[in-house]
């Protein structure tokens, strides 16, 4: 079975900051990862993937992630926070064995000016 | 590319009423589509598989003969909740991928109030 967790249920940045949203896996075969972005009332927009190939991903946005097995974490990152940024934001695990998408529980990004 | 449509955005309806919510795939063809549910603050719950020509697989707990899913085309999938309850309020939405195990791609999601 998979599944991802997110540490932190809300996490506020400064504008400009250095943005950090955790995210650790769990999968008993090599996993596909994916960040999404939610913004009220709206649908998930795909940040980036990771699907077996390089491990440090770019995204859209600024964003990019890095897949590190040895820590079963696949970490989201942006160098510089905008204010547009905030949003939620949710990891999500599948594999190259089956169609079933696991969501993490989310994580609410605020930035403060 | 692979654009999800949902209809509609939100609804507000009477208890007992049903309401039919659609998720359409406009430039794939889409074998399987996801149904989520996903109240204030917290993360989307799967409800079903819908599966184009047969039945839909129906998540533990969900009832289905409550939310009843057609998938009657490879572009369609339609969500039924039938006989609305306020309870029955959330936020739904719907998701297609283009390919096995490329990533999901979402509606903009359907606002339901029952009041």
């Amino acid at each position: 079975a998979q599944s991802v967790t997110q540490l932190g249920s809300h996490v506020s940045v400064s504008e400009g900051a250095l943005v950090l949203l955790r995210c650790n896996y769990s999968s008993s075969v090599p996993p596909y990862l994916f960040w999404y972005v939610q913004y009220p009332n709206q649908g998930l927009q795909l940040l980036l993937k990771y699907t077996s190939a390089a491990t440090l991903v770019k995204g859209i946005n600024g964003f990019e992630a890095e897949f590190k097995k040895s820590e079963t974490s696949f970490h989201l990152t942006k160098p510089s926070a905008h204010m547009s940024d905030a949003a939620e934001y949710f990891c999500a695990v599948t594999t190259n064995t089956g169609n079933q998408f696991y969501f993490g529980t989310g994580t609410s990004l605020t930035v403060i000016p | 590319g692979a654009v999800v449509s949902q209809h509609p955005s939100w609804v507000i309806c009477k208890s007992g009423t049903s309401v039919k919510i659609e998720c359409r795939s406009l430039d794939f063809q889409a074998t399987t589509m996801f149904w989520y549910r996903q109240f204030p603050k917290q993360s989307l719950m799967l409800m079903a598989t819908s599966n184009e020509g047969s039945k839909a697989t129906y998540e533990q707990g969900v009832e289905k003969d409550k939310f009843l899913i057609n998938h009657a085309s490879l572009t369609l999938s339609t969500l039924t909740v039938t006989s609305a309850h306020p309870e029955d309020s959330s936020f739904y939405i719907c998701s297609a991928n283009p390919l096995y195990n490329s990533p999901l791609h979402f509606g903009n999601g359907t606002r339901l109030t029952v009041t």
